[in-house]
């Protein structure tokens, strides 16, 4: 099974910064046949599903804000959130889709500062 | 709009069996795979099972293998969730989402199973 390992687990900013969301896979999630690497991020706020943000890595979700920014290849992804809100206060999963088991992190806690 | 709503969640004592069901609406149902993820209390996401838009492929997590059957009724847009021996451990709020290009788009509500004696 794949590894998924977010860090830091817990992470207080300020509103109007910025949080930034590691999340490392214990095997490459780029799949050569298309270049794509098989990365999504998700949002869950208290007594809510999770909500997809973030899909192939880097492409945002239709309606997400503009303010949430994916990055990264092969093992190593980040999850941006630029000018902290507080509506952004929920926590973060990564999770990989490039084989069964779907494997997700562990989480990641956003606060306000 | 897309809506997902799973039912048939409740207390139940180790060993026993229950069904879930995921009525889903506002797309087409059977052109979609759809999973079962689950959620135990305070902890993160965990993956249970998938099914392929025809029902033809289903994958498990080790953890549930041999208890747990996922199915779907393409004439009812509605998957299941057939859950036997159940554990404490299967304590948890469990969500139906459907696939689009491998990810999850959407999600239900979830509904929450209690095991317990």
């Amino acid at each position: 099974d794949i590894v998924m390992t977010q860090s830091p687990g817990s992470l207080a900013v300020s509103l109007g910064e910025r949080a930034t969301i590691n999340c490392k896979s214990s095997q490459s999630l780029l799949y050569s046949s298309d270049n794509k690497n098989y990365l999504a991020w998700y949002q869950q706020k208290p007594g809510q599903p999770p909500k997809l943000l973030i899909y192939w890595a880097s492409t945002r979700e239709s309606g997400v804000p503009d303010r949430f920014s994916g990055s990264g290849s092969g093992t190593d992804f980040t999850l941006t959130v630029n000018s902290l809100q507080a509506e952004d206060v929920a926590v973060y999963y990564c999770q990989q889709y490039y084989n069964t088991p779907r494997t997700f992190g562990q989480g990641t806690k956003v606060e306000i500062k | 709009q897309v809506q997902l709503v799973e039912s048939g969640g409740g207390v139940v004592q180790p060993g026993r069996s229950l069904r879930l069901s995921c009525v889903a609406s506002g797309f087409i149902f059977s052109n979609y795979g759809m999973h079962w993820v689950r959620q135990a209390p305070g902890k993160g996401l965990e993956w249970v099972a998938i099914i392929w838009y025809d029902g033809s492929n289903k994958y498990y997590a080790d953890s549930v293998r041999g208890r747990f059957t996922i199915s779907r009724d393409n004439s009812k847009n509605t998957l299941y969730l057939q859950m036997n021996s159940l554990r404490v451990e299967d304590t948890a709020v469990y969500y139906c989402a459907r696939e689009r290009d491998s990810f999850n788009d959407y999600w239900g509500l979830g509904t929450l199973v209690t095991v317990s004696s």
